[in-house]
Protein backbone atom coordinates (compact mmCIF):
# COMPACT_ATOMS: atom_id res chain seq x y z
CA UNK A 1 0.00 0.00 0.00
CA UNK A 2 1.23 3.42 -0.46
CA UNK A 3 2.10 5.70 1.93
CA UNK A 4 1.11 10.00 1.40
CA UNK A 5 3.05 11.28 -1.31
CA UNK A 6 3.67 15.17 -1.70
CA UNK A 7 5.47 17.02 -4.24
CA UNK A 8 7.32 18.56 -5.09
CA UNK A 9 10.41 17.18 -2.17
CA UNK A 10 11.50 20.94 -2.85
CA UNK A 11 10.70 24.45 -3.98
CA UNK A 12 12.57 27.71 -4.15
CA UNK A 13 10.70 30.04 -5.29
CA UNK A 14 11.27 34.47 -4.99
CA UNK A 15 8.99 36.50 -2.69
CA UNK A 16 5.75 37.33 -4.31
CA UNK A 17 5.73 34.14 -6.66
CA UNK A 18 3.18 31.49 -6.29
CA UNK A 19 3.85 28.06 -5.37
CA UNK A 20 1.19 24.96 -5.17
CA UNK A 21 1.50 22.29 -3.14
CA UNK A 22 0.07 18.62 -3.77
CA UNK A 23 -0.20 16.07 -0.79
CA UNK A 24 -2.31 12.49 -2.45
CA UNK A 25 -3.45 10.42 1.12
CA UNK A 26 -3.25 7.08 1.63
CA UNK A 27 -6.41 5.42 -0.54
CA UNK A 28 -9.44 5.37 1.40
CA UNK A 29 -8.61 7.93 3.90
CA UNK A 30 -10.82 10.58 4.06
CA UNK A 31 -9.49 12.54 6.70
CA UNK A 32 -6.60 15.16 4.84
CA UNK A 33 -3.90 17.49 7.14
CA UNK A 34 -2.08 19.80 6.85
CA UNK A 35 1.46 20.64 8.50
CA UNK A 36 4.09 23.10 8.80
CA UNK A 37 7.04 23.50 10.30
CA UNK A 38 8.70 26.65 10.21
CA UNK A 39 12.90 26.84 10.84
CA UNK A 40 13.62 26.47 14.38
CA UNK A 41 10.01 26.22 15.26
CA UNK A 42 7.85 22.94 16.28
CA UNK A 43 5.39 21.57 13.76
CA UNK A 44 1.85 23.48 13.92
CA UNK A 45 -1.37 22.21 12.39
CA UNK A 46 -2.93 24.30 9.58
CA UNK A 47 -5.84 22.54 8.65
CA UNK A 48 -8.20 19.53 8.33
CA UNK A 49 -10.24 17.96 5.49
CA UNK A 50 -13.22 15.37 5.58
CA UNK A 51 -13.03 14.38 1.93
CA UNK A 52 -14.19 17.52 0.18
CA UNK A 53 -15.07 20.04 3.03
CA UNK A 54 -12.42 22.21 5.72
CA UNK A 55 -13.63 20.74 8.73
CA UNK A 56 -10.76 22.72 10.90
CA UNK A 57 -8.80 25.74 8.99
CA UNK A 58 -8.12 27.23 12.73
CA UNK A 59 -4.58 26.62 11.71
CA UNK A 60 -3.95 29.01 8.50
CA UNK A 61 -2.09 31.77 9.21
CA UNK A 62 -3.67 34.29 6.50
CA UNK A 63 -5.76 34.24 3.62
CA UNK A 64 -2.17 34.35 1.29
CA UNK A 65 -2.93 30.40 2.03
CA UNK A 66 -5.64 27.97 -0.09
CA UNK A 67 -6.09 24.74 0.27
CA UNK A 68 -8.35 22.87 -1.96
CA UNK A 69 -9.49 19.06 -1.75
CA UNK A 70 -12.02 18.51 -5.39
CA UNK A 71 -13.34 15.57 -5.19
CA UNK A 72 -12.04 14.49 -2.58
CA UNK A 73 -9.20 12.83 -3.25
CA UNK A 74 -5.60 14.66 -3.40
CA UNK A 75 -5.27 18.06 -1.53
CA UNK A 76 -2.88 21.18 -3.03
CA UNK A 77 -1.78 23.87 -0.60
CA UNK A 78 -1.44 27.64 -2.55
CA UNK A 79 0.44 30.27 -1.52
CA UNK A 80 0.61 33.40 -3.49
CA UNK A 81 1.99 35.60 -2.96
CA UNK A 82 4.86 34.08 -0.98
CA UNK A 83 6.80 35.65 2.23
CA UNK A 84 10.16 35.17 2.95
CA UNK A 85 8.38 33.80 6.66
CA UNK A 86 6.72 31.00 4.55
CA UNK A 87 9.44 28.79 4.47
CA UNK A 88 9.56 25.40 6.42
CA UNK A 89 8.40 21.88 5.37
CA UNK A 90 5.03 21.60 4.65
CA UNK A 91 3.58 18.14 5.67
CA UNK A 92 0.54 16.20 4.60
CA UNK A 93 -1.19 13.47 6.83
CA UNK A 94 -4.07 11.34 6.52
CA UNK A 95 -6.08 8.76 8.48
CA UNK A 96 -8.76 6.28 8.07
CA UNK A 97 -12.40 7.83 9.76
CA UNK A 98 -12.56 4.70 12.12
CA UNK A 99 -9.01 5.40 13.50
CA UNK A 100 -8.58 9.38 13.48
CA UNK A 101 -6.15 9.33 16.24
CA UNK A 102 -3.63 7.89 14.17
CA UNK A 103 -2.48 9.95 10.96
CA UNK A 104 0.44 8.84 8.51
CA UNK A 105 2.62 11.45 7.15
CA UNK A 106 4.10 12.51 4.19
CA UNK A 107 7.38 13.17 3.43
CA UNK A 108 7.18 16.75 3.32
CA UNK A 109 7.87 19.86 0.67
CA UNK A 110 10.39 21.93 1.67
CA UNK A 111 9.59 24.87 0.57
CA UNK A 112 11.87 28.32 0.69
CA UNK A 113 11.22 31.83 -0.46
CA UNK A 114 14.10 34.20 -1.24
CA UNK B 1 -4.61 24.57 26.31
CA UNK B 2 -2.67 21.50 25.42
CA UNK B 3 1.21 21.76 24.63
CA UNK B 4 4.03 19.45 24.95
CA UNK B 5 7.58 20.06 26.09
CA UNK B 6 10.56 18.00 25.40
CA UNK B 7 13.45 18.16 27.27
CA UNK B 8 17.12 19.07 25.65
CA UNK B 9 16.56 19.79 21.69
CA UNK B 10 20.00 17.73 21.22
CA UNK B 11 20.67 14.17 23.05
CA UNK B 12 23.84 12.38 22.66
CA UNK B 13 24.22 8.92 23.30
CA UNK B 14 26.83 6.10 22.82
CA UNK B 15 26.25 3.21 20.55
CA UNK B 16 24.87 0.40 23.22
CA UNK B 17 23.82 2.78 25.80
CA UNK B 18 19.96 3.28 27.04
CA UNK B 19 17.85 6.33 25.42
CA UNK B 20 15.82 8.59 27.13
CA UNK B 21 14.21 11.31 25.66
CA UNK B 22 11.99 13.82 27.87
CA UNK B 23 8.43 14.62 27.27
CA UNK B 24 5.77 16.36 29.44
CA UNK B 25 2.45 17.65 28.30
CA UNK B 26 -0.29 19.56 29.58
CA UNK B 27 -3.84 18.65 28.78
CA UNK B 28 -6.84 19.73 31.12
CA UNK B 29 -7.97 15.91 30.09
CA UNK B 30 -6.42 12.92 29.25
CA UNK B 31 -5.02 12.49 25.73
CA UNK B 32 -4.00 10.49 23.14
CA UNK B 33 -0.25 10.93 22.98
CA UNK B 34 2.27 9.91 20.00
CA UNK B 35 5.87 9.79 19.46
CA UNK B 36 7.20 10.41 16.15
CA UNK B 37 10.10 9.98 14.55
CA UNK B 38 11.85 11.35 11.30
CA UNK B 39 15.14 10.13 9.84
CA UNK B 40 17.23 11.98 7.66
CA UNK B 41 15.56 13.21 4.40
CA UNK B 42 12.31 11.23 5.24
CA UNK B 43 8.72 12.44 6.72
CA UNK B 44 7.59 11.67 9.99
CA UNK B 45 7.08 8.33 11.15
CA UNK B 46 4.69 6.96 14.03
CA UNK B 47 6.86 5.26 16.35
CA UNK B 48 3.98 4.54 18.97
CA UNK B 49 1.21 5.81 20.35
CA UNK B 50 -0.83 5.81 23.91
CA UNK B 51 -4.81 5.77 23.93
CA UNK B 52 -5.39 5.22 26.94
CA UNK B 53 -4.73 1.45 27.36
CA UNK B 54 -2.01 0.39 28.71
CA UNK B 55 0.34 2.90 30.11
CA UNK B 56 3.22 1.02 29.26
CA UNK B 57 3.48 1.37 25.01
CA UNK B 58 6.01 -0.58 22.87
CA UNK B 59 6.29 0.45 19.59
CA UNK B 60 8.48 0.23 16.37
CA UNK B 61 12.51 -0.67 16.40
CA UNK B 62 12.64 -1.80 20.28
CA UNK B 63 11.49 2.14 21.31
CA UNK B 64 8.68 2.01 24.35
CA UNK B 65 7.16 5.18 26.43
CA UNK B 66 5.62 4.51 29.67
CA UNK B 67 2.29 7.03 30.14
CA UNK B 68 2.71 8.55 33.76
CA UNK B 69 -0.55 10.58 34.71
CA UNK B 70 0.34 12.10 37.96
CA UNK B 71 4.00 13.59 36.38
CA UNK B 72 1.95 14.31 33.31
CA UNK B 73 4.83 12.05 31.21
CA UNK B 74 5.67 10.30 28.41
CA UNK B 75 9.23 10.00 27.78
CA UNK B 76 10.49 7.45 25.44
CA UNK B 77 13.47 4.75 26.28
CA UNK B 78 15.38 2.38 24.25
CA UNK B 79 17.57 -0.47 26.14
CA UNK B 80 20.38 -0.07 23.98
CA UNK B 81 20.84 2.88 20.71
CA UNK B 82 22.01 1.64 17.53
CA UNK B 83 23.52 3.77 15.21
CA UNK B 84 20.52 3.45 13.14
CA UNK B 85 18.51 5.28 15.53
CA UNK B 86 20.20 8.69 15.02
CA UNK B 87 16.99 10.70 14.03
CA UNK B 88 14.71 13.69 15.28
CA UNK B 89 11.97 12.48 17.63
CA UNK B 90 9.09 14.46 18.10
CA UNK B 91 6.12 13.74 20.84
CA UNK B 92 3.10 15.49 19.94
CA UNK B 93 -0.81 15.18 21.51
CA UNK B 94 -4.11 15.42 20.69
CA UNK B 95 -7.94 14.82 21.70
CA UNK B 96 -9.15 13.04 18.86
CA UNK B 97 -12.52 13.16 20.41
CA UNK B 98 -12.53 16.99 20.01
CA UNK B 99 -10.45 17.88 17.78
CA UNK B 100 -7.95 16.44 15.27
CA UNK B 101 -4.64 18.33 15.47
CA UNK B 102 -1.74 16.86 16.86
CA UNK B 103 0.14 19.23 19.20
CA UNK B 104 3.61 18.52 18.70
CA UNK B 105 6.50 19.19 20.54
CA UNK B 106 9.97 20.74 19.09
CA UNK B 107 11.79 17.82 18.78
CA UNK B 108 14.83 16.24 20.44
CA UNK B 109 17.44 15.60 17.84
CA UNK B 110 19.35 12.01 19.25
CA UNK B 111 23.23 11.61 18.21
CA UNK B 112 24.79 7.93 18.70
CA UNK B 113 28.09 7.99 19.72
CA UNK B 114 30.36 5.37 18.29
Amino acid sequence: EAGVTQFPSHSVIEKGQTVTLRCDPISGHDNLYWYRRVMGKEIKFLLHFVKESKQDESGMPNNRFLAERTGGTYSTLKVQPAELEDSGVYFCASSQVQARETQYFGPGTRLLVL
Amino acid sequence: AQSVTQLGSHVSVSEGALVLLRCNYSSSVPPYLFWYVQYPNQGLQLLLKYTSAATLVKGINGFEAEFKKSETSFHLTKPSAHMSDAAEYFCAVSRSYRDDKIIFGKGTRLHILP
